[in-house]
């Protein structure tokens, strides 16, 4: 049973909307993470945060920001979205500490039409 | 930089057969590495993680992993599949000291009857 949830879980919108998705955990860990995946591909880290008003960009290059205003909540927000957009965005989190591993929500489908 | 490889994309076994997943990674410091499995339209789950205390790890659903420096590999098995295990199996990694987690692409498990 997950304790990291995301809404909604699939989301079909229309090219140049406003997007937010939502990502909560009631763990109290400090580090959360945005992932994206596509089919036959390996997870690709967009956005993390260490803490409380601390986010950073990940390795993939994204139209996406990010804000963490609370522990518990990390909302990813798509200014315009994009058909290229169309993928899927997992959610985790996991305490400070070495080798802990990452717990994930459900992710949320989009398809940006 | 950190990359995990896992060999084959899709395997397929038959009931009560031997599962073996294959995963190696490059990092010449052995890493802290996870094995995650992904059934549809969920998050990934964690199966076990390697953390140095043994080099034979123990994980959920009968699901085994043995670390071997000497081939950078962490190779995931299970004596006998089941039906219930076909599914997408994810390995990762996370770089000592530092916050990222590298996953492999996956591999598609097909558990024939």
């Amino acid at each position: 049973e997950a304790d990291i949830y995301q809404t909604p879980r699939y989301l079909v919108i229309g090219t140049g909307k406003k997007i937010t998705l939502e990502c909560s955990q009631t763990m109290g860990h400090d580090k959360m993470y945005w992932y994206q995946q596509d089919p036959g591909m390996e997870l690709h880290l967009i956005h993390y945060s260490y803490g409380v008003n601390s986010t950073e960009k990940g390795d993939l290059s994204s139209e996406s920001t990010v804000s963490r205003i609370r522990t518990e909540h990390f909302p990813l927000t798509l200014e315009s979205a994009r058909p290229s957009h169309t993928s899927q965005y997992l959610c985790a989190s996991t305490p400070t500490g070495r080798n802990s591993p990452l717990h994930f929500g459900n992710g949320t489908r989009l398809t940006v039409t | 930089a950190q990359s995990v490889t896992q060999l084959g994309s899709h395997v397929s076994v038959s009931e009560g057969a031997l599962v073996l997943l294959r995963c190696n990674y490059s990092s010449s410091v052995p890493p802290y590495l996870f094995w995650y499995v992904q059934y549809p339209n969920q998050g990934l789950q964690l199966l076990l993680k390697y953390t140095s205390a043994a080099t034979l790890v123990k994980g959920i659903n009968g699901f085994e992993a043995e670390f071997k420096k000497s081939e950078t590999s962490f190779h995931l098995t299970k004596p006998s599949a089941h039906m219930s295990d076909a599914a997408e199996y994810f390995c990762a990694v996370s770089e000592r000291g530092t916050y990222k987690y590298i996953f492999g692409t996956g591999t598609r498990l097909k558990v024939l009857a």
